[in-house]
């Protein structure tokens, strides 16, 4: 299988905690993305940081990329309950389709 | 501003049956995606489409066949349905790969 790993598969924490998502890919990339999904919805695009990035932010995430070791992570701060949610990472390389994890299960704990 | 369509969005069908998952898109998007989801597995690749007129195999073609109808649909078709093909199918579309894709929400099939 060519999927990425995203660590750990399932987190809790409290509301206005932070909570910190890593994943791992198996190839050379042109980009690395990071998807939310919430229960019984499509996947929602949240940000893309490109292979010359090391991190990049939007509103309350900070990603950051590590091309020497094939890893990625997802840091979202001062987390709310509506941030429960499923979040995978893709990895898009070449003129191939995009590479989905197998996702991390966050539940926010109001 | 519809996004992806996906219909239907429930099915249950018996071993054997066949059946067809319809997608559209109106984005403008040249490539469009099948996925499956399932438990513990994250999201597969069925079959996509770089281009209308071109469809490709992905990770999990077996069992499945698809159409590119125009740029705006791609349906995926499953013509004897077995209980392996329990899932969630989301159909997607970028732009181009890489770019961010657009998922639809979903159609959550059952084979008894």
């Amino acid at each position: 299988s060519q999927q990425g790993e995203e660590d750990p598969q399932a987190l809790s924490i409290q509301e206005g905690e932070n909570a910190t998502m890593n994943c791992s890919y198996k190839t050379s990339i042109n980009n690395l993305q990071w998807y939310r999904q919430n229960s019984g919805r499509g996947l929602v695009h949240l940000i893309l940081i490109r292979s010359n990035e090391r991190e990049k932010h939007s509103g309350r995430l900070r990603v950051t990329l590590d091309t020497s070791k094939k890893s990625s992570s997802l840091l979202i701060t001062a987390s709310r309950a509506a941030d429960t949610a499923s979040y995978f990472c893709a990895s898009g390389s070449g003129n191939t389709p995009l590479v989905f994890g197998k996702g991390t299960r966050l539940s926010v704990i109001a | 501003n519809a996004g992806v369509t996906q219909t239907p969005k429930f099915q249950v069908l018996k071993t054997g049956q066949s059946m067809t998952l319809q997608c559209a898109q109106d984005m403008n998007h040249n490539s469009m995606y099948w996925y499956r989801q399932d438990p513990g597995m994250g999201l597969r690749l069925i079959y996509y489409s770089a281009s209308e007129g071109t469809t490709d195999k992905g990770e999990v073609p077996n069992g499945y066949n698809v159409s590119r109808l125009n740029k705006r649909e791609f349906s995926l078709r499953l013509e004897s349905a077995a209980p392996s093909q329990t899932s969630v199918y989301f159909c997607a579309s970028n732009r181009e790969h890489n770019s961010p894709l657009h998922f639809g929400n979903g159609t959550r099939l059952t084979v008894t």
